[in-house]
């Protein structure tokens, strides 16, 4: 399996572009997660989807973000417009609903720098 | 809200060394993670604990969920270089769904050769 792929990897843009970030999970985990790492406040969960559905977004910071996941194997996270305290990384993380197995498959991260 | 307490925030040790990082809830968890996180990467899970009490061993690394459900601790045991990373802990309390995995600030781990 090629794990949980997201992308870019590294996005640098100016503030009041629009960014989208892509995330593909692991085949087969029902949930997905978005987090945004900083120096400041560690990492922080934004919202998840199991099965598709959004269930938690109460940590998306601002209406300028926005999430979708359209099918099982692809999501979004859209920042509109940004601004230089958006820069972070990002992470997609899935896992599989399996009672008592709640480790997440992170992937790499996109790092976002807006100018 | 839920929060965990990670120590040390770093550390910088000789190769060889052992090492022990904890962590601390204000309230019960009924799982404990231990993630590794290298240098432009994610997270990876290194040991995942699911009892009060459970102790686990991941070759060097041994981790125990704390008796009192509040606390877990991670040992290195003979640090190498490639240990290098930050290491969090990650916690999900009793009842809580999926999506309230809670993650600590992270161990800043260093290892001189």
């Amino acid at each position: 399996d090629a794990g949980v792929i997201q992308s870019p990897r590294h996005e640098v843009t100016e503030m009041g572009q629009e960014v989208t970030l892509r995330c593909k999970p692991i085949s087969g985990h029902d949930y997905l997660f978005w987090y945004r790492q900083t120096m400041m406040r560690g990492l922080e969960l934004l919202i998840y989807f199991n099965n598709n559905v959004p269930i938690d977004d109460s940590g998306m910071p601002e209406d300028r973000f926005s999430a979708k996941m359209p099918n099982a194997s692809f999501s979004t996270l859209k920042i509109q417009p940004s601004e230089p305290r958006d820069s972070a990384v990002y992470f997609c993380a899935s896992s599989l609903n399996y009672q008592g197995n709640y480790g997440y498959t992170f992937g790499s991260g996109t790092r976002l720098t807006v100018v | 809200g839920q929060q965990l307490n990670q120590s040390p925030q770093s550390m910088f040790i000789q190769e060889g060394e052992d090492v022990s990082m904890n962590c601390t809830s204000s309230s019960i968890f009924n799982t404990w993670l231990w993630y590794k996180q290298d240098p432009g990467e994610g997270p990876v899970l290194l040991i995942a604990l699911y009892k009060a009490g459970e102790l686990t061993s991941n070759g060097r690394l041994t981790a125990q969920f704390g008796i009192t459900r509040k606390d877990s601790f991670l040992n290195i045991s003979a640090s190498i270089p490639s240990d290098v990373g930050i290491y969090f802990c990650a916690g999900q309390s009793l009842g809580g769904s999926q999506g309230n995995l809670i993650f600590g600030k992270g161990t800043k781990l260093s290892v001189k050769p």
